[in-house]
């Protein structure tokens, strides 16, 4: 295990309704970074935050929002929820440091269904 | 745009046997990359990385050989077991301070006993 932990591990949703998604990262680790992967695709990349800060974001609008708290745990966002938002949405964390890339440890998912 | 991808879509093999996987990449500044196994139902799992500074890296059962003059990756799979069955995907990572790795499709390993 990664250590990573995401809840709920699944949610059924109707369109046009919010949703919260939250992720506790491996202890020690100050970066967490949320991806979205369709059935059948790799993950895409939907935002990261370093240190409460969003530190990057992908091709997605901006009814998907985030959260970092001090503990370094997160939040993932949807508003307005559409039918093609039915994913498993991925959380990883990761230790930022100088000099080195940073491996990226993933939690189990949580399988959101828009109907 | 610049893309990781990978060549086989599905690899069948027989348990015992060696497994190669394939990832081709073309953003020639990418300097880390990363093979990731997912199974059924969960996240993908970090396997083994390599930095653009190195041609080969081993753990245990799995190599990974990096090819910067083709850009090619690979991963090769030990005496497979049938619990090796999942999806494999190669990400790298792009330029600059964030670390944010770029996955390909995957590859489908299924092992028969």
């Amino acid at each position: 295990e990664t250590g990573v932990t995401q809840s709920p591990t699944h949610l059924i949703k109707t369109r046009g309704q919010q949703v919260t998604l939250r992720c506790s990262s491996q202890s020690g680790h100050n970066t967490v970074s949320w991806y979205q992967q369709a059935l059948g695709q790799g993950p895409q990349f939907i935002f990261q935050y370093y240190r409460e800060e969003e530190n990057g974001r992908g091709n997605f609008p901006p009814r998907f929002s985030g959260l970092q708290f001090p503990n370094y745990s997160s939040e993932l966002n949807v508003n307005a929820l559409e039918l093609d938002d039915s994913a498993l949405y991925l959380c990883a964390s990761s230790r930022r440091f100088s000099g080195g890339g940073e491996t990226q440890y993933f939690g189990p998912g949580t399988r959101l269904l828009v109907l | 745009g610049e893309s990781v991808g990978l060549h086989l879509p599905t690899l069948s093999v027989q348990e015992g046997d060696n497994s190669i996987i394939n990832c081709a990449y073309s953003n020639s500044a990418s300097d880390y990359f990363i093979w990731y196994k997912q199974e059924s139902g969960k996240g993908p799992q970090f396997i083994i990385d390599i930095r653009s500074n190195m041609d080969k890296r081993q753990g245990q059962r799995v190599t990974v050989l990096l090819n910067k003059t083709v850009k090619h990756l690979s991963l090769q799979i030990a005496a497979t077991q049938p619990g090796d069955s999942a999806v494999y995907f190669c990400a790298e990572n792009t330029e600059g301070g964030s670390y944010i790795p770029t996955f390909g499709r995957g590859t489908s390993l299924i092992v028969h006993p």
